[in-house]
């Protein structure tokens, strides 16, 4: 079946604007990440829905960024004020947790986003 | 703060030859350790761990979990060109989501 689908592939924007970027999950699975790499570095967890809710958003750096999911399956993690440290590759992933919590999580190819 | 440490950062092998990976982790909340090969952008799922001493195998790839020592290693045999890979190491605790990253191994294999 089909993996997990992120766009836009690629997103340059200018330093002050808003970008949102978008996670489509495998079909049925009802956990979804976001996840943000920087260049030679390992990714690094922003938040975690199960289901609709966000279950942990611990991983945010601030405020100006937000996720929503709000009907349990796509989910957009909106970037506001982007500033040209936010430049890396945003990954989601998702797991089905139906045979229990801790379940591998299947990536998508990332949106790689550059602020200028 | 959660940590996972691997070693060493790149790594350069020729085909046929065997290359062993680390990674190390803090003890807090642990409860399993992910093996990820990333080649391009998407990280691809290799093996969990959640038993200390239980070799789990893949073809010529395998890889073992020591929760005294709080290490894992991941084998690769006979490596071939396609090993070439960004291989990650992650700790998934008790918050069910989370996984925490190491920097990654950088796998050149020359042929």
């Amino acid at each position: 079946g089909a993996g997990v689908s992120q766009t836009p592939s690629n997103k340059v924007t200018e330093k002050g604007k808003y970008v949102e970027l978008r996670c489509d999950p495998i079909s049925g699975h009802t956990a979804l990440y976001w996840y943000r790499q920087s260049l030679g570095q390992g990714p690094e967890f922003l938040i975690y829905f199960q289901g609709t809710g966000a279950a942990d958003d611990s991983g945010l750096p601030n405020d100006r960024f937000f996720a929503v999911r709000p009907e349990g399956s796509v989910s957009t993690l909106k970037i506001q004020r982007t500033e040209r440290g936010d430049s890396a590759v945003y990954l989601c992933a998702s797991s089905s947790t139906v045979a229990g919590p801790y379940n591998e999580q299947f990536f998508g190819p990332g949106t790689r986003l550059t602020v200028l | 703060e959660d940590k996972v440490v691997q070693s060493p950062l790149s790594l350069v092998v020729h085909e046929g030859d065997t290359v062993t990976l680390n990674c190390s982790y803090e003890v807090t909340n642990f409860r399993s350790l992910l093996w990820y090969k990333q080649e391009k952008k998407a990280p691809t799922f290799l093996f969990m761990l959640t038993s200390s001493g239980i070799e789990k195998k893949s073809g010529r790839l395998s890889s073992i979990l020591d929760k005294k020592e709080l290490f894992s290693i991941l084998n690769i045999t006979a490596t071939q060109t396609g090993d070439s890979a960004i291989y990650l190491c992650a700790k998934g605790g008790t918050s069910y989501g989370k996984l925490t990253f190491g920097q990654g191994t950088i796998l050149t294999v020359h042929p």
